[in-house]
């Protein structure tokens, strides 16, 4: 079965540490995105790609990158790890050109020391 | 950009009766709308979603939508609740020139039995 998964669920890294998320899909769709959760904002988006070697900034991008260098990951990258990236993140894929069902991974809850 | 207002935090409900989560959406075009629920720890599930078309939706787990243009509107409703919706629900909104969305900030919705 096809699935979307995230790796590590859980990470404990201190301030000013480079941390990667991994996101990994093989529903083979070509829309991948990271939002993060927080209590009362509900879920924010910081990156998206619409596909290999394409990637845009969210709502909350400052502090995050990605790159998109085959279908099947999206690698989140907190440059310099700050206290408020304390979060859980999910990444989702979808497919198609239009707003289509995002297919949610299980979530990496991140604590930043 | 599109947004999404969810105006209730936390509702409780005792089981078997109705329930009714209420979505705002911002957006000056035809939406693109969606209910996900999210169980404690997990990811998030689509519920049901809105394109076109008829206005009342119905979704998985005996949940169904409504869609209100004049009232910017799109409210979950479930005739009788069981003890497993007890959960965190979302709203989200779509445009229909990108694949991206927004999210709501979530109605954490209490069962009493």
């Amino acid at each position: 079965d096809a699935e979307i998964t995230q790796s590590p669920r859980h990470k404990i890294t201190e301030t000013g540490r480079q941390v990667t998320l991994a996101c990994h899909q093989t529903w083979n769709h070509n829309n991948m995105f990271w939002y993060r959760q927080d209590l009362g904002h509900g879920l924010r988006l910081i990156h998206y790609s619409y596909g290999v070697q394409d990637t845009n900034k969210g709502e909350v991008s400052d502090g995050y990158s990605v790159s998109r260098s085959n279908t099947e990951d999206l690698p989140l990258t907190l440059e310099s790890a700050a206290s408020s990236q304390t979060s859980v993140y999910f990444c989702a894929s979808s497919s198609g050109t239009q707003p289509n069902e995002q297919f949610f991974g299980p979530g990496t809850r991140l604590t930043v020391l | 950009a599109q947004s999404v207002t969810q105006p209730d935090i936390h509702i409780t409900v005792s089981e078997g009766a109705s329930l009714e989560l209420r979505c705002n959406y911002s957006y000056g075009a035809t939406p693109y709308l969606f209910w996900y629920v999210q169980s404690p720890g997990q990811g998030l599930q689509l519920l049901l979603k809105y394109f076109s078309g008829d206005t009342l939706v119905q979704g998985i787990k005996g949940f169904e939508a409504e869609f209100k243009r004049s009232q910017s509107s799109f409210n979950l409703r479930k005739p009788s609740v069981h003890w497993s919706d007890a959960a965190e629900y979302f709203c989200a909104v779509g445009a229909y020139e990108s694949s991206d969305m927004r999210f709501g900030a979530g109605t954490r919705l209490t069962v009493k039995p």
